[in-house]
């Protein structure tokens, strides 16, 4: 069975740091693109960022690029993402996916989902 | 940066046929995906590359696309179908992903 787990959300303030990670089992980890994907409440869903299965590529939306990083570490199946600089807009629910493609561009679907961590910047 | 345009809303009554629309300008290269999201719940892939069911989605959701313009189909829609969908796909580069701006779905 596919399992995402994630954990590392919380309340921080704005300007801080946060680290997310995503605990995978059930496929081979490293077969595979990862994504994280948010939604702020109330709102629909955006893509932050996406890596390809070896860790190799790695790509962000506008409105994180130079704050955001998402790494993974194959040998323990977790997928990371450093949220620096944080500001009150990113504030939402984030969710890791797993891509149906181990590229990481022209993702080719997101096929499981955890049920989400929620982080909140705010003074 | 790429945008995915849906109608905010679409009504059906039960039994009847809904369609969702999804307007992009790099669907004639680029597939469409298509998820279900209830409330509180994570999203769950419903169609996949356009026309594609995954096993253990309903057979009365079905997925087109032409030209700049992808569809998801709910036929004979049911009251457990009322959801937020949201299309999804990438850019002409392939680089950066997008998803669709959302339809709430209500079935009444």
């Amino acid at each position: 069975e596919v399992q995402l787990l994630e954990s590392g959300g919380g309340l921080v303030q704005p300007g801080g740091s946060l680290r997310l990670s995503c605990a995978v089992s059930g496929f081979t980890f490293s077969n595979y693109a990862m994504h994280w994907v948010r939604q702020a409440p109330g709102k629909g869903l955006e893509w932050v960022s996406g890596t390809s299965g070896s860790g190799g590529g790695t790509y962000y939306a506008d409105s994180v690029k130079g704050r955001f990083t998402i790494s993974r570490d194959n040998s323990r199946s977790t997928l990371y993402l450093q949220m620096n600089s944080l500001r009150p807009e990113d504030t939402a629910v984030y969710y890791c996916a797993k891509d149906q493609g181990g590229n990481g561009y022209d993702s080719e679907g997101l096929d499981y989902w955890g049920q989400g961590t929620l982080v909140t910047v705010s003074s | 940066s790429y945008e995915l345009t849906q109608p905010p809303s679409v009504s059906v009554s039960p039994g009847q046929t809904a369609r969702i629309t999804c307007s992009g300008d790099t669907l004639p290269k680029k597939y469409a995906y298509w998820y279900q999201q209830k409330s509180g719940q994570a999203p769950v892939l419903v169609i996949s590359e356009d026309t594609k069911r995954p096993s253990g989605i309903p057979e009365r959701f079905s997925g087109s696309s032409s030209g700049t313009m992808a569809t998801l189909t709910i036929s004979g829609a049911q009251v457990e179908d009322e959801a937020d969908y949201y299309c999804y796909s990438t850019d002409s580069s392939g680089y950066y992903n997008v998803f669709g701006t959302g339809t709430k779905v209500t079935v009444l």
